[in-house]
């Protein structure tokens, strides 16, 4: 599975667009690209995944360089409810789809 | 529909003593995972189950670390004899094949005194 690396904290005021950079330059041609966040005191939840193309949902969006080297998670118009530590996982299911979460970004958004 | 149920959701133990911990998937979900997460650290999984077999422990410290699942249903994780460095939150989560991501529980938050 890649190693992706994620700033250690980020801020973002409340309304404004949150842009989340990931990098992934090891990664394989069949991982996927998986972003969770935790919120304090719960367990981390699930907010979008893709492979080669941009996905959105009701969430965020994934932006997804042409060369698969790094992402950006897009938060559009961040709430405080979105303050919590993004996790930007490689996952190959050729190889047990195993979830690798390292340290993630930090996400403050302020009033 | 109902999320991944954990219980209980604090512990506080003393060292060598024995735990247990207890996971309720969603529904239909064939696979669970156990993970323990150390303050400040992201989760780490210890133990994949596929129904009720076992698909990767191998980060589980099986001198003291065990889980079940027998009816491929809920699953039920114990420490014996606890030590300090176990202090952690216990997160369980459950997927389907379909890809769409792992959905976690609330955790137990252990304490080994």
């Amino acid at each position: 599975d890649a190693k992706t690396t994620q700033p250690t904290s980020m801020d973002c005021a409340e309304g404004r667009a949150a842009n989340l950079p990931c990098n992934h330059s090891t990664i394989s041609g069949n991982e996927y690209v998986y972003w969770y966040r935790q919120i304090h005191s719960q367990g981390p939840q699930y907010i979008i995944h893709g492979l080669k193309n941009n996905e959105t949902n009701e969430m965020a969006s994934l932006i997804i360089t042409e060369d698969r080297k790094s992402s950006t998670l897009i938060l559009p118009h961040a709430t405080l409810r979105d303050t919590a530590v993004y996790y930007c996982i490689g996952l190959n299911y050729n190889q047990g789809g195993k979830l690798i979460f390292g340290q993630g970004t930090e996400l403050s958004v302020k009033p | 529909e109902a999320g991944v149920a954990q219980s209980p959701r604090y512990k506080i133990i003393e060292k060598r003593q024995s735990v247990a911990f207890w996971c309720n998937p969603i529904s239909g979900h064939a696979t669970l995972y156990w993970y323990q997460q150390i303050l400040g650290q992201g989760p780490k999984l210890l133990i994949q189950f596929q129904n009720n077999g076992v698909v990767d422990d191998s980060q589980l410290p099986k001198d003291r670390f065990s889980a079940e699942r027998l009816k491929g249903v809920d699953s039920t994780l114990k420490i014996q004899p606890a030590k300090l460095e176990d202090s952690a939150v216990y997160l369980c989560a459950s997927s389907t094949p379909r890809r769409l991501g792992q959905y976690f529980g609330a955790g137990t938050r252990l304490s080994v005194l």
